[in-house]
């Protein structure tokens, strides 16, 4: 019940393209559900987050759909770039504690 | 936002051996938490560190780890003695009370040999 399910394992999509990243969850205390970019070598990095009472949320060119019913939630990537080409992790939180991460996604987007 | 400094950035160990791993956190944050990843895995959750005390600890996290603040600043994690499928990357994340999001370190590399 734990567990953050992430899908697709990877993508590959062309520069202007819309990238859509699914993630569900089975536990309803959650809370809080963050999006992380990883570079190689690197740290994962906040890159949106949203709550339960909202259904979307959009900053820059990252959008975050949630349905609650379905305990579903997805990342929108708009005119994608090169440089998102990275892995990127769904993640849930209760109280903002400690995060549960999906299995991550590996992006890539081709000029 | 202040970055969390991690070190050293590659550890290499034989197994048995203890290893340190260092984080600087830079601020006046009160939760502190320690993450891995295995190569091409994903992040796992190993300890929460609240007000300098464990308040919850996976699975992972058994007696051969532990995690300290010693001077108030420095926040480190002791493995004992290593073994191989200790290899991966660890991350050392911090936030504040009403600060909503994570900040991750860049992470100490971790191979056992």
């Amino acid at each position: 019940q734990q567990q953050v399910k992430q899908s697709p394992q990877s993508l590959i999509v062309q520069k202007g393209g819309i990238p859509i990243i699914n993630c569900a969850y089975e536990n309803t205390a959650f809370d809080y559900f963050p999006w992380y970019q990883q570079f190689p070598g690197k740290g994962p990095a906040l890159l949106i987050a949203i709550r339960p009472d909202v259904s979307e949320k959009k900053e820059g060119r990252f959008t975050i759909s949630f349905n609650k019913s379905a305990k579903q939630f997805s990342l929108h990537i708009m005119d994608s770039q090169p440089g998102d080409s990275a892995t990127y992790f769904c993640a849930a939180s209760i109280n903002t504690d400690k995060l549960i991460f999906g299995t991550g996604t590996r992006l890539q987007v081709f000029p | 936002e202040p970055e969390v400094t991690q070190t050293p950035s590659h550890q290499v160990t034989q197994m048995g051996q203890e290893v340190i791993l260092r984080c600087v956190p830079i601020s006046n944050h009160l939760y502190f938490y320690w993450y891995r990843q295995i190569l091409g895995q994903k992040v796992e959750f190993l300890v929460s560190f609240y007000n300098n005390e464990i308040s919850e600890k996976s699975e992972i996290f058994d007696d051969q780890f532990s995690v300290e603040r010693p001077d108030g600043s420095n926040f480190t994690l002791k493995i004992r003695s290593t073994k191989l499928e200790d290899s991966a990357m660890y991350f050392c994340a911090r936030r504040g009370e009403t600060n909503y999001g994570y900040t991750f370190g860049s992470g100490t590399r971790l191979t056992v040999v």
